[in-house]
């Protein structure tokens, strides 16, 4: 099932927070997310494996919550080179030695303003 | 830093013709994907790819299409017949264990008329 991600959009000024949410309906192994700017491949920024577990990337940092099978991503004090599309993806548990895809979000959309 | 490197980055077919995506993974990764994405939409899961045989597939990946790691370093996504519906970009990626994110490949924009 594909996550739902929340906003589908979000404008901001240079220097305001953004925080993106991203939950599933079935039992998550692992969070992804990833950046897309405008015609080019998603950028990998974090993963989470851990539930509980929070992670920091300069000022972007990220948290997943197992129970509530619910991640965050955190951008603060946002730079105009966080514009783009934000994409969560999440994992289900597999075996060790087997591999589970990632199935994505339809993202969040952030527009940075100066 | 090491990259996914995909050719071409632009193709454009007639429907009905058969294609072929060509990508090169970073040479120790194991794990290996096409995903495709259709105007900024959604990134699509296609298919896996471990050990030398396909993981899992999504209902997307029927019988048109195939995947192929032919010489070790090559991966390569065939897809027989294309559509007007087949036209996204596609993008290949890989990762070195489950616990590591994807790096992408730059893509393939595919363009069935």
């Amino acid at each position: 099932q594909q996550p739902v991600q929340s906003p589908q959009a979000v404008i901001l000024r240079e220097g305001e927070d953004a925080v993106i949410n991203c939950s599933s309906s079935k039992a998550l192994y692992s969070v992804h997310w990833y950046r897309q700017k405008h015609g080019e491949a998603p950028v990998f920024l974090m993963i989470l494996l851990k539930g509980g577990e929070q992670k920091g990337h300069e000022k972007i940092s990220a948290s997943f919550n197992e129970k509530k099978q619910q991640s965050s991503l955190y951008l603060t004090a946002s730079q105009l080179s966080y514009s783009g599309t934000y994409f969560c993806g999440t994992g289900g548990a597999r075996a060790a030695g087997r591999d589970d895809k990632i199935i994505f979000g339809k993202g969040t959309r952030l527009h940075i303003l100066p | 830093e090491p990259e996914v490197t995909q050719t071409p980055s632009h193709q454009v077919t007639q429907m009905g013709q058969e294609v072929i995506l060509r990508c090169v993974p970073i040479s120790n990764h194991l794990y290996f994907y096409w995903y495709r994405q259709i105007l900024g939409q959604k990134v699509e899961f296609l298919v896996s790819f471990y050990n030398n045989e396909i993981s899992e597939k999504s209902e997307i990946f029927d019988d048109q299409f195939s995947v192929e790691r032919p010489d070790g370093s090559n991966f390569t996504l065939k897809i027989r017949s294309t559509k007007l519906e087949d036209s996204a970009m596609y993008f290949c990626a890989s990762r070195g264990g489950q616990r590591r994110g994807y790096t992408f490949g730059s893509g393939t924009r595919l363009t069935v008329v």
